[in-house]
Order: C-alpha cells, then structure tokens, then sequence
C-alpha cells in the first residue's frame, strides 16, 4: 500500500531564506507526483506536477524534484515571502482499481515565513 | 483557469438528515473526485468517477454515495449523516488524456465545512 510522508511537520523561517520541503513515498511504481498549496479553510491550489518519466519542473520561485528509485521529492522555495505561508501538499498518483489511478496524499508541512 | 465550485462554504445539518454537497467544474474534465480531509489524518478519497454514470469506490466509502448523472456535476450524499461525517469536504477534478492513466493535475474546489450536530 502506498504511503506518503512529509517531513518537517511544521516550518518557521524568516523572510529571505530559502528552504526544503520533503516528501517521501513507499512505493516507486507512481504516474506522477503533485505539489499543492493550502491557504487556512480553503481548497487546494496545484503548484507543480512532476510525471514519472521527469527529474524536475520549475514555476517562478519554486523547484520540484523527483527521485523515483529512491522514493523522494523536494519541493524548493527561493527568496520566501510572508505570502509563501500555508501548508504544502504532497501527493503521488498510483495504481488504484481502475485505470484513472488515484492521488495518495502526504499530511503536508506548515509553513510560516516571519517578516 | 479551470473553475472547480462547490455549491456551499459552510454547512451544518442535524444526524439523520440526508444532506447533498454539490460540484460544478467548468472544463469538460473526465474525471471527478470527492476528498474528507480531516486533522492528523490528511485528504482522504470517497469516491471518485471516470466517466458519466460511472464511480468507483475510493478509502472510505462507507456511509456515502455519489452521483455523476452530467458531466459536469458530481454530487456526494450522506445517506444518513453522523456526527463523525463532521469534516472539510473537497471535491477535485482532472482531464483524461489517455495511455491508460490520468496524467493531469487535479484541480480542487474552495471546499465544504460540513457540521453534523
């Protein structure tokens, strides 16, 4: 069974710095790997979608990558902002009944950037 | 810019009641979903549908149905709500570009807070 896990839980750091996101999943057999934002008592807001067959994708300040033999994905953010803070989302696409597949999801990491 | 829209913010029904969360999508995607996300357990799948008329089974299905009778619209009910249905409820939705899997992001909706009392 797929699990994800993201380490840290929670993220303070202060405005300027760039940091590491990590996210971990037990079964390589994935079709892509998707990075979301979420605001307080909002939805989810895609940031980067990784496919199997890629190393890495880039939007703006952020840098995702994928190792897949080893079962690990980075979310980087450059320069953060105070407006970087929320929670970060990982999630996997794997096999699950019918041919759609199915997003597995980590518990995300907090994020807080202090001015 | 793919619109995802959930018909309620905030919703608080009484245990017993039959309640009907809705979801609109403006895209013409494929597939839809339907995610409880729930504090120090994370989003978990309902059920999710490929196709009009068709759905499948996601983690924890139980006490819950679904309708998908446009393509559109996925509908999620709770037969008969408990107050452990009390939760964030998020409806997602992604484009079917084929080779077997659906390799597009999924695109989700603002979300419901759902209260049974």
């Amino acid at each position: 069974k797929q699990e994800v896990t993201q380490i840290p839980a929670a993220l303070s750091v202060p405005e300027g710095e760039n940091l590491v996101l990590n996210c971990s999943f037990t079964d390589s057999a994935i079709y892509n790997l998707q990075w979301f934002r979420q605001d307080p008592g909002k939805g989810l807001t895609s940031l980067l979608l990784i496919q199997s067959s890629q190393r890495e994708q880039t939007s703006g300040r952020l840098n995702a990558s994928l190792d897949k033999s080893s079962g690990r994905s980075t979310l980087y953010i450059a320069a953060s902002q105070p407006g970087d803070s929320a929670t970060y989302l990982c999630a996997v696409l794997s096999n699950y009944g019918g041919s759609q597949g199915n997003l597995i999801f980590g518990k995300g990491t907090k994020l807080s950037v202090k001015p | 810019d793919v619109k995802v829209t959930q018909s309620s913010r905030y919703l608080v029904k009484r245990t017993g009641e039959k309640v009907f969360l809705e979801c609109v999508q403006d895209m013409d995607h494929e597939n839809m979903f339907w995610y409880r996300q729930d504090p120090g357990l994370g989003l978990r799948l309902i059920y999710f549908s490929y196709d009009v008329k068709m759905k499948e089974k996601g983690d924890i299905p139980e006490g819950y149905s679904v309708s998908r009778e446009k393509k559109e619209r996925f509908s999620l009910i709770l037969e008969s709500a408990s107050t452990n249905q009390t939760s964030m409820y998020l409806c997602a939705s992604s484009l079917y570009r084929g080779g077997g899997h659906g390799n597009q992001p999924q695109h989700f909706g603002d979300g419901t807070r759902l209260s049974i009392l």
